[in-house]
């Protein structure tokens, strides 16, 4: 198994440009979970899902959309990116109330 | 206001001492409580978890932790440092279940040889 994967590892954008930040995860868990993380500060939850087709918001969902239309895929939109969007972004998954796996992280520039 | 804090933001070691990262929250009741590691440029790895029982919990890489209700704390200890050790740890309640985690800043520890 791969686990939890992130595409692209590394992203430069410029103000106002949109992205879409990749997450797959092959253990068939039915939770989905968004992280921002912000240089020297704990993770933030962004948005998570419970299931194919259910989404809902974390604690910092703003500037930020999900879709989940698969249990594997949970891809993350930034439609204007600002510089505040600058940071880690970590997507994890898990199954209901188990161990959340985490994949590597992709590091977002805003300019 | 509710808050997990670790309050040492950089802790450095000699190889081969033993550890202790604190970590306290302030919810109303017990939360599930965790502990990550994070290396340099990787995700996050769960090192060990309590959800209720046994207040001292066993993990990984001979790491353990003792929850302690009246202090609400969750610290980390391990009884002798090695180099691989070294990385960036955090501590993390989940007042509300999985969806609701919420993580401290991180403690940075820095191993010497």
């Amino acid at each position: 198994n791969a686990g939890v994967t992130q595409t692209p590892k590394f992203r430069i954008l410029k103000i106002g440009q949109s992205m879409t930040l990749q997450c797959t995860q092959d253990m068939n868990h039915n939770y989905m979970y968004w992280y921002r993380q912000d240089p020297g500060m704990g993770l933030k939850l962004i948005y998570y899902s419970v299931g194919a087709g259910i989404t809902d918001k974390g604690e910092v969902p703003n500037g930020y959309n999900v879709s989940r239309s698969t249990t594997e895929d949970f891809p993350l939109r930034l439609e204007l990116a600002a510089p505040s969007q600058t940071s880690v972004y970590f997507c994890a998954s898990s199954y209901v109330e188990e161990t959340q796996y985490f994949g590597p992280g992709t590091r977002l520039l805003v300019l | 206001a509710q808050s997990v804090t670790q309050p040492d933001i950089h802790i450095t070691v000699s190889e081969g001492a033993s550890l202790e990262l604190r970590c306290n929250y302030s919810y109303g009741a017990t939360p599930y409580l965790f502990w990550y590691v994070q290396s340099p440029g990787q995700g996050l790895q769960l090192l060990l978890k309590y959800f209720s029982g046994d207040t001292l919990v066993q993990g990984i890489k001979g790491f353990e932790a003792e929850f302690k209700r009246s202090q609400s704390s969750f610290n980390l200890r391990k009884p002798s440092v090695h180099w691989s050790d070294a990385a960036e740890y955090f501590c993390a309640v989940a007042p509300g279940g999985n969806n609701d985690m919420r993580f401290g800043a991180g403690t940075r520890l820095t191993v010497k040889p």
